[in-house]
C-alpha cells in the first residue's frame, strides 16, 4: 500500500521569509515523489518530482524539495515566500511498478502575509 | 492552449440522473487519469488509460460508473444513476509515455452537484 500525511493542515508565513510545507510516504519498492499546487478553481499544477538522482530537486517558481529516504520524507521548501504563493499544496507517491495512480496527501493550505 | 481540457466545467444534476463528462489530453500523451476530488481532501484515483485500454480501476468506481478512451484519444467518465455522494469535482490528467516523464499533467475538472 503507498501513502502520504501531510501533518499538517494550513502553514502560515509572512512573505520574504522561507516556507516548509511537510511531507512523509509510505510506499513499498522505491518511491517516486511529486508536488502540486492548486489554485482556487483551477486544476492541479506539477511542481517538481524526485525520481532518482540527487536529493535536491527544483522545480518551478523557485520552490525545492529534499528527498530524506531514512525519515521518509519529502518536504516542500522556498527560501523566500512571496504572496502569489498563497494556494493549495499537495505531495503525492507512487512506486513506479504496477499502478500508475498517484496517492495524494490530503494538501496543505499555504497562507503567505505581506 | 494545449493542456488538458475538461468539459463541462460545472453541472449540477438531479438524484438518479446520467452524467457524461469528456477530457481531452494532451496530444500525444498515451496515458489518461481520472480522479476524485471532494473537499477538504486530496485527489482519489479512479481509472488509468494506456491508449485505448483500461488498465486499472479503483474501487471507488462502483458499477454506476463507466469510462471509456476510444481510439485512446479523448476520454469519457459516465455516472448513471447518480446520488448525492457523487457531488464532487472529476479531474482528468494525461502523461506521456514512460521514457519520457513520470508526471501527470490536469484538467481543471468538472464540478458535479447532485441535488
Amino acid at each position: 500500500a503507498q501513502s502520504v500525511a501531510q501533518p499538517e493542515d494550513q502553514v502560515n508565513v509572512a512573505e520574504g521569509n522561507p516556507l516548509t510545507v511537510k511531507c512523509t510516504y509510505s510506499v513499498s519498492g522505491n518511491p517516486y515523489l511529486f508536488w502540486y499546487v492548486q489554485y482556487p478553481n483551477r486544476g492541479l499544477q506539477f511542481l517538481l518530482k524526485y525520481i532518482t538522482g540527487d536529493n535536491l530537486v527544483k522545480g518551478s517558481y523557485g520552490f525545492e524539495a529534499e528527498f530524506n529516504k531514512s525519515q521518509t520524507s519529502f518536504h516542500l521548501k522556498k527560501p523566500s515566500a512571496l504572496v502569489s504563493d498563497s494556494a493549495l499544496y499537495f505531495c503525492a507517491v507512487n512506486n513506479g511498478n504496477s499502478g500508475y495512480a498517484l496517492n495524494f496527501g490530503k494538501g496543505t493550505s499555504l497562507l503567505v502575509t505581506p | 492552449d494545449t493542456g488538458v481540457s475538461q468539459d463541462p466545467r460545472h453541472k449540477i444534476t438531479k438524484r438518479g440522473q446520467n452524467v457524461t463528462f469528456r477530457c481531452d489530453p494532451i496530444s500525444e500523451h498515451n496515458r489518461l487519469y481520472w480522479y476524485r476530488q471532494t473537499l477538504g481532501q486530496g485527489p482519489e484515483f479512479l481509472t488509468y488509460f494506456q491508449n485505448e485500454a483500461q488498465l486499472e480501476k479503483s474501487r471507488l468506481l462502483s458499477d454506476r460508473f463507466s469510462a471509456e478512451r476510444p481510439k485512446g484519444s479523448f476520454s469519457t467518465l459516465e455516472i448513471q444513476r447518480t446520488e448525492q455522494g457523487d457531488s464532487a469535482m472529476y479531474l482528468c490528467a494525461s502523461s506521456p509515455p514512460r521514457d519520457r516523464g513520470y508526471e501527470q499533467y490536469f484538467g481543471p475538472g468538472t464540478r458535479l452537484t447532485v441535488t
